[in-house]
Formats: structure tokens, sequence, C-alpha cells
């Protein structure tokens, strides 16, 4: 019954290593997120796809590279990663655009050693 | 672009008493404005939303306000519990679409 899902929900590397996230959602939604919430809890939009295109791109290092294979999946590679990497990365879903209401995952805390 | 500011940071409250949390925003053309409990070790939930041709919204014990002319919105949680405990968030979509967020505020309500 899960509605937005994202593995792993924590995941611990290394510096200069490259890990991804997954996030899927089974809402139907056609636009879908990526927001990086750091340790003070401050939520900041990374990407937005829409009908699997990239629609937002904030000013987000080009070591982070989504991906949408469709509209239910929109998955976040991270390269080299740093230590200011380190945050709780959360995808969402919505239906047609950020006027609707947005239904987050349960987030993936992401630590760099 | 949007810049969305909510006060205060942190809130403690007594069972039973009201809260209230204020935004503002900056962006003129932003026109929805949804409020987020986050709990614990989970991902932000949505309570309530507001758009801006309406100026007062209620749904049971939470209710929101917005003036567009002085550009701030604001929630109401009334006859506050335990489980109201969590950390709020407002947020405003600015005219590229995007949804803004405020800083947040940690809701402790202490029976």
């Amino acid at each position: 019954d899960t509605a937005v899902s994202q593995t792993p929900k924590y995941l611990v590397t290394q510096m200069g290593n490259d890990k991804s996230i997954k996030c899927e959602q089974n809402l139907g939604h056609d636009t879908m997120y990526w927001y990086k919430q750091d340790s003070k809890k401050f939520l900041k939009i990374m990407f937005s796809y829409n009908n699997k295109e990239l629609i937002i791109n904030e000013t987000v290092p080009n070591r982070f590279s989504p991906k949408s294979p469709d509209k239910a999946h929109l998955n976040l590679h991270i390269n080299s990663l740093e230590l200011g990497d380190s945050a709780v990365y959360f995808c969402a879903s919505s239906d047609r655009s950020s006027y609707n209401e947005q239904f987050f995952g349960p987030g993936t805390r992401l630590t760099v050693l | 672009g949007e810049n969305v500011e909510q006060h205060p940071s942190t809130l403690s409250v007594q069972e039973g008493d009201s809260a209230v949390i204020k935004c503002t925003y900056s962006d003129s053309a932003s026109n929805y404005f949804p409020w987020y409990k986050q709990e614990l070790g989970k991902g932000p939930q949505l309570i309530i939303d507001i758009r801006s041709n309406v100026g007062e919204k209620k749904d049971q014990r939470i209710a929101v306000t917005l003036n567009k002319t002085a550009k701030h919105f604001s929630l109401h949680i009334t006859e506050t519990q335990p489980e109201d405990s969590a950390v709020y968030f407002c947020a405003a979509t600015d005219s590229w679409g995007k949804l803004q967020f405020g800083a947040g505020t940690q809701v402790v309500v202490t029976p």
C-alpha cells in the first residue's frame, strides 16, 4: 500500500564513492521530486520531473544526476560523494504540478564519512 | 525568487492550549500555500493547504489564514494534543512552480 517508497532508508559510505537512491510511487502521479533536508531540518528542492522530463533543476552540483526511467520512478545518483552531501533525501510526487499536494517518501539518511 | 520565513522556530504549549505558527512570503505571484507536518523519522505530510482565492480554511482542529496583501499566512491548531508534537513547515509555490519551504517550527505539546 506504500504510496512513495525509497531505498535504501539508510546509506553510510566513504567520501569519493558513488551511490544511488531509488524512488517509486504507485499513486499514478506524473510529477516527481527530490528534496534535500539538512541537519537543521531545512527542506530544499533539488530536481523535479514531469512525465520523465526534467522541469526543475536547482543549483545542485553536477555530481548529482537524477534519472527517470518511467513516470513511476525517479532515481538519484551521486558521484564522488563529499562530507557536505550528508543529509536526508526525500523523494515526493504530485499530480501534475507543485500546485497540488506532494506526497513524500520516508526519506534516505545519507552519511558520508 | 520566493523567500519564505517562518516563526517561531520552536513552540512549547500545554495540552489543550492553542498553537499559532506564522509565515511570510516575498513572491506576490505565489498562489498556493500548503502546510506540512513532519514526525520524527518520517517524511513531511500535508495537513492543510490554502489557495490565494481563499482567506481562511478550517479542518477540524486546524485552520489556516491567508492575507495576500500583507503576504503572510498562519497555521492555527486548537485544543492541542501530544500527537500534535512534530515539526511543521509552511510553504509557498513560487512563480516558477517550485515549492519553497519555511525553516520549520518544532512544536512540543506537554501533558
